[in-house]
């Protein structure tokens, strides 16, 4: 596609439920990120994938977080047994891992997470 | 590590007079990046300006230009000829050689007509 697309882009669930957010990058990017932003809060680094591994999971909060990428495109950001501070908005973007730091990211629209 | 810093939680402009956003880093690396971000009240993230730490002119996209100061380690973004459409959060971004970028807490700004 053109651009980095999510779904859903809304979820609303009751707490104690799993869910699951996707993500399907630009085609080419091997770099796909996914953050984690409160309202009103900057962007929190939750897992970086370069291919299909993941390098970095520092950021996940829990082990209630997870995440995978399959065939170096989607990937899938599972939250098991969700809480109520888990509601905030779920950014992906992709990237390619250009040497020096000039990896510009493109971002998709966002999957905004209630938890009730 | 890397650290970014926006000093500014609120900023203020009269509709076509210029700003300036502040952005101050930290790193180790000694080849980086520096980005800007723009977030509508829609919530995406638009992408707005790069600079290289090794780019000898500041970089310029139309009406946004970086202030580069290597030096003093700070990316301020200038926005002239400011419009309604440039209310939002901004953020700034530092990536080097970890591919993982780290942004600042964002800086909102409203345009006042």
């Amino acid at each position: 596609g053109a651009g980095v697309s999510q779904s859903p882009s809304n979820k609303v669930t009751e707490k104690g439920k799993d869910v699951e957010l996707r993500c399907d990058p630009i085609s080419g990017h091997t770099a796909l990120y996914w953050y984690r932003q409160s309202l009103g809060q900057g962007l929190e680094f939750l897992i970086y994938f370069q291919g299909n591994s993941a390098p970095d999971k520092s950021g996940l909060p829990s082990d209630r977080f997870s995440a995978e990428r399959t065939g170096g495109s989607v990937s899938t950001l599972t939250i098991q047994r969700t809480q109520q501070e888990d509601s905030a908005v779920y950014l992906c973007a992709s990237s390619l891992p250009l040497a020096g730091g000039n990896n510009e990211q493109f971002f998709g629209p966002g999957t905004r997470l209630t938890v009730l | 590590a890397q650290k970014i810093t926006q000093t500014q939680p609120g900023m203020f402009v009269q509709e076509k007079e210029a700003v300036t956003l502040d952005c101050t880093y930290d790193t180790s690396d000694p080849s980086y990046g520096l980005f800007w971000y723009k977030q509508p009240s829609s919530g995406e993230m638009i992408f707005l300006i790069y600079q290289g730490s090794y780019d000898q002119q500041n970089a310029t996209e139309g009406r946004y230009s970086l202030n580069f100061q290597k030096a003093r380690k700070s990316a301020n973004l200038v926005i002239s000829a400011s419009q309604l459409g440039d209310s939002a959060m901004y953020f700034c971004a530092l990536s080097g050689g970890s591919y993982i970028p780290t942004f600042g807490r964002g800086t909102s700004l409203i345009v006042h007509p």
